[in-house]
C-alpha cells in the first residue's frame, strides 16, 4: 500500500537554527498538508499546498514557516529560525482530489 | 472558525465490550468527518470517515453517527480488542477538492484490558 514517507524521524536543534522537515508525499495526490502535534495535544492544521502554491494556512504558519515542492516528489516545511515552542510532532499528509488524507509517521522536532 | 470538542479523553473497557466517543462541532458548514486511530510512535490512520448526506456509516466492528442538527458525531467499535487500544482523533472538514483542513478533537485514549 503506497504511504506517505518523511524524514527524518526524529530532529534536535538549537534554538535560531533553521530546520527543513521532508516529506514524499504518495506519488498520484495532488494535495498536500504539515500538521502538528505537540506533546499530548490534539493535532494541529499548518499549511496546504496545491498546484504549486498555498491554498490555506492556519494562523500558526507564521513567517517564520515555508513550505516548498523542490522536485516532482519532495514537499518541504522550513523553520527559519526555531523557538522552544516550536518543539512538536510534525505530519506530512497528502490526499488526491476528494479524497481521504494519508498521514506519514512524523518527525518529532526538539528544539534545544 | 471550527472547533471540535472530544469526550471522554480516556476510556477503559474490558475485552470483549463496546467503546463509544462522541465529539461535538461548531461550524455548521463542516461536512466531512473522519475518525483517526494514532498508535504509539505512528502517524494518524484514518479508521472511517462519515458525510454529512448519511447519518451513519459501518465497517466491521466499527460504526460512525452523524447528527447534523445536533452537530455531533459518534464513533463506535464493537467487540473490542487489544489491539484496538491507541488514541482516538475525531475531526470535522469540508469535503470535495481539498479536505485537508480537518480540525481535530483532543483525542481519546483507548485502553481494552485483555
Amino acid at each position: 500500500e503506497p504511504e506517505v514517507t518523511q524524514t527524518p524521524s526524529h530532529q534536535v536543534t538549537q534554538m535560531g537554527q533553521e530546520v527543513i522537515l521532508r516529506c514524499v508525499p504518495i506519488s498520484n495526490h495532488l494535495y498536500f498538508y504539515w500538521y502538528r502535534q505537540i506533546l499530548g495535544q490534539k493535532v494541529e492544521f499548518l499549511v496546504s499546498f496545491y498546484n504549486n502554491e498555498i491554498s490555506e494556512k492556519s494562523e500558526i504558519f507564521d513567517d517564520q514557516f515555508s513550505v516548498e515542492r523542490p522536485d516532482g516528489s519532495n514537499f518541504t516545511l522550513k523553520i527559519r529560525s526555531t523557538k522552544l515552542e516550536d518543539s512538536a510532532m510534525y505530519f506530512c499528509a497528502s490526499s488526491g482530489l476528494g479524497e481521504k488524507l494519508f498521514f506519514g509517521s512524523g518527525t518529532q522536532l526538539s528544539v534545544l | 472558525g471550527e472547533n471540535v470538542e472530544q469526550h471522554p479523553s480516556t476510556l477503559s473497557v474490558q475485552e470483549g465490550d463496546s467503546a463509544v466517543i462522541k465529539c461535538t462541532y461548531s461550524d455548521s458548514a463542516s461536512n466531512y468527518f473522519p475518525w483517526y486511530k494514532q498508535e504509539l510512535g505512528k502517524g494518524p490512520q484514518l479508521i472511517i470517515d462519515i458525510r454529512s448526506n448519511v447519518g451513519e456509516k459501518k465497517d466491521q466492528r466499527i460504526a460512525v453517527t452523524l447528527n447534523k442538527t445536533a452537530k455531533h458525531f459518534s464513533l463506535h467499535i464493537t467487540e473490542t480488542q487489544p489491539e484496538d487500544s491507541a488514541v482516538y482523533f475525531c475531526a470535522a472538514g469540508s469535503y470535495g477538492g481539498s479536505q485537508g483542513n480537518l480540525i481535530f478533537g483532543k483525542g481519546t485514549k483507548l485502553s481494552v484490558k485483555p
